[in-house]
C-alpha cells in the first residue's frame, strides 16, 4: 500500500504562513488532495488536484508537489485555521484512496 | 450540496449496526458515494464506494465481508449495513461523494460524521 506521511503537529505565530507536507513516493506524478478538519465537524476539501480550489474557499490556502514532497500553504494564519489537515492520493496499485496521517495546526 | 447523516450508536463486539446519509443539492444519482471512517488507530481511512446505480461495490479488504454499501436513489440515500463488529472498528464514520477524472478521485463534501462505539 501506499504510505502519505505528514508530521503530527504544525505550530505558527498568527499572522504568518504554515507550511503541511505530505511525503510519499513519487508524489509529484500524482495528484494531491488536501482535506480540513475541526473536531465534530464534517471535513472540508481545500485543495483537489495539487493546487486547485473548490468554490468558496478561500485563496489563503494554496498547494504545490515537487518530488517526494506535496506542501499545503495556508497564508496569515488565525486562530480559526486551527483544524487537522489531512492529504490523500488515489493509489493505483490497490485502485483505492490513501490518506495521510494528519497534521494539527496550532496557531500561536 | 449537504450530506445528512444517521445512525450509529454503541454496539457490543460481535453486533451489527446500519448507518444512512441522504444527499440533497445535487443529482445523487450521477456520482459514486463512498463511506470514510476515522479511528484512533488508523487514522482517515477509506472504508467501501458504491457506483450511481449500485452495480459495483468496492470495500477495504479489513471490512470485506462483513460491511456492505447498498444506496437507493429514489430517496437519494446510502448506507452501510456493518456485522461481526469488533473493537478496531470504532471510530467516526463519513459518507461523502467521490469526484474524480481518469486518474484521481476525491471527496467533497463530506457528511457530520456518526460514532460508532464498540465495546462491552
Amino acid at each position: 500500500s501506499y504510505v502519505l506521511t505528514q508530521p503530527p503537529s504544525v505550530s505558527v505565530a498568527a499572522g504568518q504562513t504554515a507550511r503541511i507536507s505530505c511525503e510519499g513516493d513519487n508524489i509529484g506524478a500524482k495528484s494531491v488532495h488536501w482535506y480540513l478538519h475541526r473536531p465534530g465537524q464534517a471535513p472540508l476539501m481545500v485543495v483537489y488536484g495539487g493546487r486547485d480550489r473548490p468554490s468558496g474557499v478561500p485563496d489563503k490556502f494554496s498547494g504545490s508537489t515537487s518530488g517526494n514532497t506535496a506542501t499545503l500553504a495556508i497564508s496569515s494564519v488565525e486562530a480559526r485555521d486551527e483544524a487537522d489537515f489531512y492529504c490523500q492520493v488515489w493509489e493505483s496499485t490497490d485502485d483505492c484512496p490513501a490518506f495521510g496521517g494528519g497534521t494539527k495546526l496550532t496557531v500561536l | 450540496v449537504h450530506l445528512e447523516q444517521s445512525g450509529g450508536g454503541l454496539v457490543q463486539p460481535g453486533g451489527s449496526l446500519t448507518l444512512s446519509c441522504t444527499a440533497s443539492g445535487f443529482t445523487f444519482s450521477d456520482f459514486w458515494m463512498t463511506w470514510v471512517r476515522l479511528t484512533p488507530r488508523r487514522g482517515l481511512e477509506w472504508v467501501a464506494n458504491i457506483k450511481p446505480d449500485g452495480s459495483e461495490k468496492f470495500y477495504v479488504r479489513s471490512v470485506k465481508g462483513r460491511f456492505t454499501v447498498s444506496r437507493d436513489n429514489t430517496k437519494n440515500s446510502v448506507y452501510l449495513h456493518m456485522t461481526s463488529l469488533t473493537v478496531d472498528d470504532t471510530g467516526v464514520y463519513y459518507c461523502a461523494r467521490d469526484l474524480n477524472t481518469m486518474t484521481t478521485w476525491w471527496f467533497d463534501p463530506w457528511g457530520q460524521g456518526t460514532l460508532v462505539n464498540v465495546s462491552s
